[in-house]
């Protein structure tokens, strides 16, 4: 079964909305989760690290203010698309790590976004 | 820059034959290599996972190979059937945490 829920899978709204998408670990504990952003047909991209009860590692040229993201606790990790626009829209997917592990990562189902 | 480059970006084949996808990376420091599959507008499957020690891993009609010191990899797929139909992802990981992917390789089996 899946260790890595994410929610919601897929979200239209209107341009100036901000959207959240939520990560959670279901049977083990992840200091770290990752998020990742895939436009189509195109590989995915590593857009921020984020650190249980720390701040986020944000890749070059991903803006911080407008990729929110809190890792409040160790099972979750939330990333809010502020003030979202068209050129917004891409399929997000989260991941996360056993700590302490050679596990690989586990990937979330993703989530659709499309602002209109 | 750590690029991932993938051959074919696309391939159709009959049902039954047994194909070759490759993937290459530029930086060879790796830490573990990923084959993942993903089906149109999913997420990630892991299919296969090898060490940066270790040159092939097997896992039913899968088989993949990593030559760390060229900076390739090749997934091999036995006896391909329309089931397998997908796109597949290569992944190197350059610490536990620093994976990069490649754009895929979109495999169509044809009955």
């Amino acid at each position: 079964g899946a260790v890595v829920s994410q929610h919601p899978s897929r979200v239209i709204c209107k341009s100036g909305t901000s959207v959240k998408i939520e990560c959670r670990s279901l049977d083990f504990q992840a200091t770290t989760m990752f998020w990742y952003r895939q436009f189509p047909k195109q590989s995915l991209m590593l857009m921020a690290t984020s650190n249980e009860g720390s701040k986020a590692t944000y890749e070059q040229g991903v803006e911080k203010d407008k990729f929110l993201i809190n890792h409040a606790s160790l099972t979750l990790s939330t990333l809010t698309v502020t003030s979202a626009h068209p050129e917004d829209s891409s399929f997000y997917i989260c991941s996360a790590r056993v700590p302490y592990s050679n596990q690989p990562q586990h990937f979330g189902d993703g989530t659709r976004l499309s602002i209109l | 820059k750590q690029e991932v480059t993938q051959i074919p970006a696309a391939l159709s084949v009959p049902e039954g034959e047994n194909l070759v996808l490759n993937c290459s990376f530029t930086d060879s420091a790796i830490y573990n290599l990923q084959w993942f599959r993903q089906d149109p507008g999913k997420g990630l499957t892991s299919l296969l996972l090898i060490q940066s020690s270790q040159r092939e891993q097997t896992s039913g009609r899968l088989n993949a190979s990593l030559d760390k010191s060229s900076g390739r990899s090749t997934l091999y797929i036995a006896a391909s059937q329309p089931g397998d139909s997908a796109t597949y992802l290569c992944a190197p990981a350059y610490n536990n945490n620093d994976m990069r992917f490649g754009a895929g390789t979109r495999l169509t089996v044809k009955p």
